[in-house]
């Protein structure tokens, strides 16, 4: 079974701390990507990251960076100096092929990112 | 480009009526996905379209839900008689068919309340 957990529910810090969001998932196929998404309060679901399961390298933009671990089976997402239009629901999504649906995203149930001035 | 455009973006409807949903996807996109987020969850999927064809409704409740996707263009999703546990932001996204640009892009969902 495929199946995604973000083990933080909430978080909150202040303004210019570094924070991370954890995910970790579970698959049985080979060949899987992994996504983050970032849902502020007026509810649109905004694409940040795609990842393939061949490929293992960090990616930093910007602020935000991502650290993808076959190992541990987690794909971690840090963002750095906070600012308070990070306040938002992160979510760690996966897709792969179990079953034939190649487009299925299962979601984890999110973590809420609270940046206070 | 233009987003994922969808409407109503709120509805508020008693138990047992009936309500639909429209999505039109980003141009170009063969793939369209229907997905109902409840507070506090996830999104998950209703229903995946390729074209006009439907590749995944294992988890749409066929004996209340329907969606139509009749020229592989927008689609429809309605909910015929809806139920209490059925209020929850329902998520358009689409997509392209390649597996290497699979990202899913999201409109801004319709907010549906049943009393």
């Amino acid at each position: 079974a495929q199946k995604v957990t973000q083990a933080q529910t909430e978080i909150s810090v202040v303004e210019k701390e570094d924070v991370t969001l954890d995910c970790v998932y579970e698959t049985r196929d080979t060949t899987y990507y992994l996504f983050w998404y970032k849902q502020p309060p007026s509810g649109e679901l905004v694409f940040l990251i795609r990842r393939n399961s061949f490929d293992e390298q960090n990616e930093i933009s910007g602020r935000y960076s991502w650290n993808f671990q076959k190992s541990t089976s987690s794909f971690n997402f840090t963002i750095t100096a906070s600012q308070v239009v990070d306040s938002a629901v992160y979510f760690c999504a996966l897709r792969g092929n179990y079953g034939g649906s190649q487009g299925n995203l299962i979601f984890g149930k999110g973590t809420k990112l609270s940046v206070k001035p | 480009e233009a987003g994922v455009a969808q409407s109503p973006r709120y509805k508020i409807i008693e138990k047992r009526q009936s309500v639909a949903f429209w999505c039109n996807p980003i141009s170009g996109h063969a793939t369209l996905y229907w997905y109902q987020q409840i507070l506090g969850q996830g999104p998950k999927l209703l229903i995946q379209f390729q074209n006009n064809g439907v590749v995944d409704d294992s988890q749409l409740p066929k004996d209340r839900f329907s969606a139509e996707r009749l020229k592989g263009v927008d689609s429809t999703l309605k909910i015929q008689p809806a139920k209490l546990e059925d209020s929850a932001v329902y998520l358009c996204a689409s997509s392209f068919r390649d597996r290497d640009r699979n990202e899913q892009f999201f409109g801004p969902g319709t907010r549906l309340t049943v009393l």
